[in-house]
């Protein structure tokens, strides 16, 4: 089993609409969490960091459940820009690495 | 400023070739990473450096792959007769590092290795 399990998609989402979906960490010890964004054939970025609270950026928003083990990305007024990939992303207590889910790709159709 | 610099960017090499790949981070920064994303799969993480340091190398998948930063800045991951299976793209981060909050990682564009 993954650490860091997404659903592939893709999420055929209309322009305008709201799309959300989840993933799930297994590594009950990790401390930070982040949304990346990967276009094709480009580089990771950082979306946004995700915290116990929950928050918000924008047309996004993401929310962290510590006992379910998930993250969330909402993405509300989807734009034809907002198709990509995106990365979950955890990391441990101890070091820095990053690890990744495989993606959710999201699609934004006119 | 300048980002994150990967080269080559596009490597084919035949099956049993010696490869190396370069990255030149952002200036300053202090931590350097070493990711493979095979194609459909997010990035794993293979190697970190602090400065000269490799302080983890726990994710290189065999002893072909090797990885140096002699003198802290730029990096070269080296994978010694190739396989297929080593086909993937190669992604270099490199962050500040700042106690007690996350150092955004940054990633360069990457070197996309076909072995053929």
């Amino acid at each position: 089993r993954k650490e860091v399990e997404q659903d592939p998609g893709p999420f055929n989402v209309p322009e305008g609409a709201t799309v959300a979906f989840n993933c799930t960490y297994s590594n009950s010890a990790s401390q930070s969490f982040f949304w990346y964004r990967q276009d094709c054939r480009k580089e990771p970025k950082l979306l946004m960091s995700v915290y116990s609270s929950g928050n918000e950026d924008g047309r996004f928003t993401a929310q962290l459940n510590r006992a379910s083990q998930y993250i969330s990305l909402l993405i509300r007024d989807s734009k034809l820009s907002d198709s990509a990939t995106y990365l979950c992303v955890v990391m441990a207590a101890a070091g820095n690495k990053l690890t990744f889910g495989g993606g959710t790709r999201v699609l934004v159709k006119p | 400023g300048a980002g994150v610099s990967q080269s080559p960017r596009y490597k084919v090499a035949k099956r049993g070739q010696d490869v190396a790949l370069r990255c030149d981070p952002i200036s300053g920064h202090v931590s350097l990473f070493w990711y493979q994303q095979a194609l459909g799969q997010g990035p794993e993480f293979l190697t970190y450096f602090q400065n000269e340091a490799q302080l983890d190398k726990s994710g290189l998948p065999s002893d072909r792959f090797f990885a140096e930063r002699p003198e802290g800045s730029v990096s070269t991951l080296k994978i010694q007769r190739t396989q297929q299976e080593d086909s993937a793209v190669y992604l270099c981060a490199s962050s500040t590092i700042l106690r007690g909050v996350y150092n955004e990682q940054f990633f360069g564009p990457g070197t996309r290795l076909t072995v053929l």
